[in-house]
């Protein structure tokens, strides 16, 4: 168990639909990460939360929305998306360099999304 | 912008063999360099990492090198095992806790 954990783990959704994807950080982490990865691509930063403020967005389209209500918890809410944008969706969390801790980044199992 | 590349893309090594990946990064800002391990059906698990101002740190069976100079680290596995097999990723820390990571490595351990 990785402390962070995601549900769904897997999810197939047409283009018209809306769906939600949560992460939850067991950790006492203050920092969590939204990541995308496509096959034989690296791993793309999506966002970034720190103390539920976001800090950064490399220019994701706005068919993803992220949401962070507390520390603990993030979403990422998804509408009308493209089938190109089937991958795995990973969350992780750390501990920001406001509060003095490290820089590693813990994460969750992933999200498995298909967009038919 | 930044960038990361890491090589091979896939290896395969005999059981007790040594496994070596390697990765050069663009942004001599970089300070921190993780290594993370990412099993089927499983998330990344971090291995072992570095700092800037370490030339090299070892843990067990791992080992990774840093070459500031060169723009380069490396992953050392000894002794590998077939537990060992998976898909390995490094990464170099850039701006504020954004890790700008390689496009894996896939190595297979055979018995």
């Amino acid at each position: 168990e990785t402390g962070v954990t995601q549900t769904p783990r897997h999810l197939v959704m047409g283009m018209t639909n809306k769906k939600s994807l949560k992460c939850e950080q067991h950790l006492g982490h203050n920092a969590m990460y939204w990541y995308k990865q496509s096959a034989k691509k690296p791993l793309e930063l999506m966002f970034v939360y720190s103390l539920e403020e976001r800090v950064e967005n490399n220019s994701v389209p706005s068919r993803f929305s992220p949401e962070c209500p507390n520390s603990s918890h993030l979403f990422l809410h998804l509408h009308t998306l493209q089938p190109e944008d089937s991958a795995l969706y990973l969350c992780a969390s750390s501990q920001g360099p406001t509060s003095g801790g490290s820089s590693e980044q813990y994460f969750g199992p992933g999200t498995r999304l298909t967009v038919t | 912008g930044e960038n990361v590349e890491q090589h091979p893309s896939t290896l395969s090594v005999q059981e007790g063999d040594s496994a070596v990946i390697k990765c050069t990064y663009s942004d001599s800002a970089s300070n921190y360099f993780p290594w993370y391990k990412q099993e089927l059906g499983k998330g990344s698990q971090l291995i072992i990492d570095i700092r800037s101002n370490v030339g090299e740190k070892k843990d067990q069976r791992i080992a990774v090198t840093l070459n500031k100079t060169a723009k380069h680290f490396s992953l050392h596995i000894t002794e590998t095992q077939p537990e060992d097999s998976a898909v390995y990723f490094c990464a170099a820390k850039g701006g504020y806790n954004k890790l700008i990571f390689g496009a894996g490595t896939r190595l297979a351990v055979h018995p």
